[in-house]
């Protein structure tokens, strides 16, 4: 089975602050179809999580751009260049290459 | 608008069976993959199940696999999942959700396996 590695598990940044977040995998995620099929998860609190980024790196519609995925293979990175207070929250990758598998979350707070 | 509202969730003790049902609008149900995922209180996210649009592939994790079982009424734009054998760490909430990459979620219903 896939593991997703996530890190940091928590970050702490100020306003304004550009941050990334790594997501690891266990195997390639590169699909026989040439596609990479990860994902990036934001989940607010209280909130159901929504949808960020799909394969790698496509903005999903209504996403601001300050938002990037970027990676190949086994290692991928989230990067928010420019923190604002409504990105707070916990920030999920999932790959759908080999069956379905979140990473455990990383934590994004005010410091 | 994509609509996704789960229910079927309460209070069930181990053992027991449970059905969810997760309603769909907003979007042409019968073309689309659709999920169950759960989250365990102060946890992070688990897949459960995923079931192709015309409900020819089906997939579990191995976690819920041969206790619960994931199906869809394309007529009826409604996702299932009837859980049985219901044991404790199977408490979360749970949710729907569309397409094969997650692209929109329901607000989730709360399952919670006590005695």
């Amino acid at each position: 089975d896939v593991v997703l590695t996530q890190t940091p598990p928590t970050l702490s940044a100020t306003i304004g602050q550009s941050v990334s977040i790594s997501c690891r995998s266990s195997q390639s995620l590169l699909h026989s179809n040439g596609n990479t099929y990860l994902n990036w998860l934001l989940q607010r609190p209280g909130q159901p999580p929504q949808l960020l980024i799909y394969l790698v790196s496509r903005l999903e519609s209504g996403v601001p751009n300050r938002f990037s995925g970027s990676g190949s293979g086994t290692d991928f990175t989230l990067k928010i260049s420019g923190v604002e207070a409504e990105d707070l929250g916990v920030y999920y990758c999932v790959q759908s290459t080999h069956a379905w598998t979140f990473g455990g979350g990383t934590k994004l707070e005010l410091k | 608008e994509v609509q996704l509202v789960e229910s079927g969730g309460g209070l069930v003790q181990p053992g027991r069976s449970l059905k969810l049902s997760c309603l769909a609008s907003g979007f042409t149900f019968s073309n689309y993959g659709m999920n169950w995922i759960r989250q365990a209180p102060g946890k992070g996210l688990e897949w459960v199940a995923s079931i192709s649009s015309s409900s020819s592939y089906i997939y579990y994790a191995d976690t819920v696999k041969g206790r619960f079982t994931i199906s869809r009424d394309n007529a009826k734009n409604t996702l299932y999942l009837q859980m049985t054998s219901l044991r404790s760490e199977d408490t979360a909430l749970y949710y729907c959700a569309k397409g094969l990459g997650f692209a929109y979620w329901g607000q989730g219903t709360l399952v919670t396996v006590s005695s």
